[in-house]
């Protein structure tokens, strides 16, 4: 166990349709990160975020956005959603950003779209 | 950019045989990160072995230790006296040194290597 939760662990929705995806970081983890990992793409990063500010912006669609919250739990949000954004997705949470913290990564959450 | 090529789609070694994993990255950076992820088939992302470019020296983990060339841009996992535990995909990643902290430190993933531990 990481100590990085993701929920839900299933998510089922059709096209069209817009969804959040909620992380929680490890105890006093002030970096969360998003990845998609998906047949087609593979793992790729999609956004970071530190201490509640956006750090880093990956190959994310404009479709799909996240936040931080002062608790530094974060989601990602994903509206329009079409069949090619079915794919796990993970949060990672490391202590600090840069010089090459360790990320943790949750147990991701699976999204299907219909 | 930074790129990462894992060049071996799938490996099969024999239990309490030793394996090695190819890893090759192309960066212009001159201080970077690299690390092992293992993705068993929970498809968790677990953490195996990190590695500063600016250390010469090898890290091991247990099993499993790293050959780093660092002028050759390679970083190959070698598991010894493998184990079916040790069935998984196999993700090999860069990161960025950054500057100070909270900068931007983002994962550069391999395509993975499918790796099987038989009896």
């Amino acid at each position: 166990d990481s100590g990085v939760t993701q929920t839900p662990k299933h998510l089922i929705t059709a096209t069209g349709q817009r969804v959040t995806l909620r992380c929680s970081p490890r105890s006093g983890d002030l970096s969360v990160y998003w990845y998609q990992q998906s047949l087609d793409q593979g793992l790729q990063f999609l956004i970071q975020y530190y201490n509640g500010e956006e750090r880093a912006k990956g190959n994310i669609l404009e479709r799909f956005s996240a936040q931080q919250f002062p608790d530094l739990h974060s989601e990602l949000n994903l509206s329009s959603l079409e069949l090619g954004d079915s794919a796990l997705y993970f949060c990672a949470s490391s202590p600090r950003a840069g010089r090459g913290y360790e990320q943790y990564f949750g147990p991701g959450t699976r999204l299907t779209v219909t | 950019a930074q790129t990462v090529t894992q060049s071996q789609p799938e490996m099969s070694v024999q239990e309490a045989e030793t394996v090695t994993l190819s890893c090759t990255y192309d960066t212009s950076e001159n201080n970077y990160y690299l690390f092992w992820y293992k993705q068993p088939p929970s498809r968790q992302m677990i953490l195996v072995i990190r590695q500063e470019a600016y250390k010469q020296q090898n890290a091991t983990e247990n099993r499993f230790s790293v050959n780093f060339q660092k002028a050759a841009k390679s970083f190959s996992l070698k598991i010894s006296d493998s184990q079916l535990g040790d069935t998984a995909m196999y993700f090999c990643a860069f990161m960025k040194h950054g500057g100070h902290t909270g900068t931007a430190s983002k994962l550069t993933f391999g395509t993975g290597t499918r790796l099987q531990v038989t009896l």
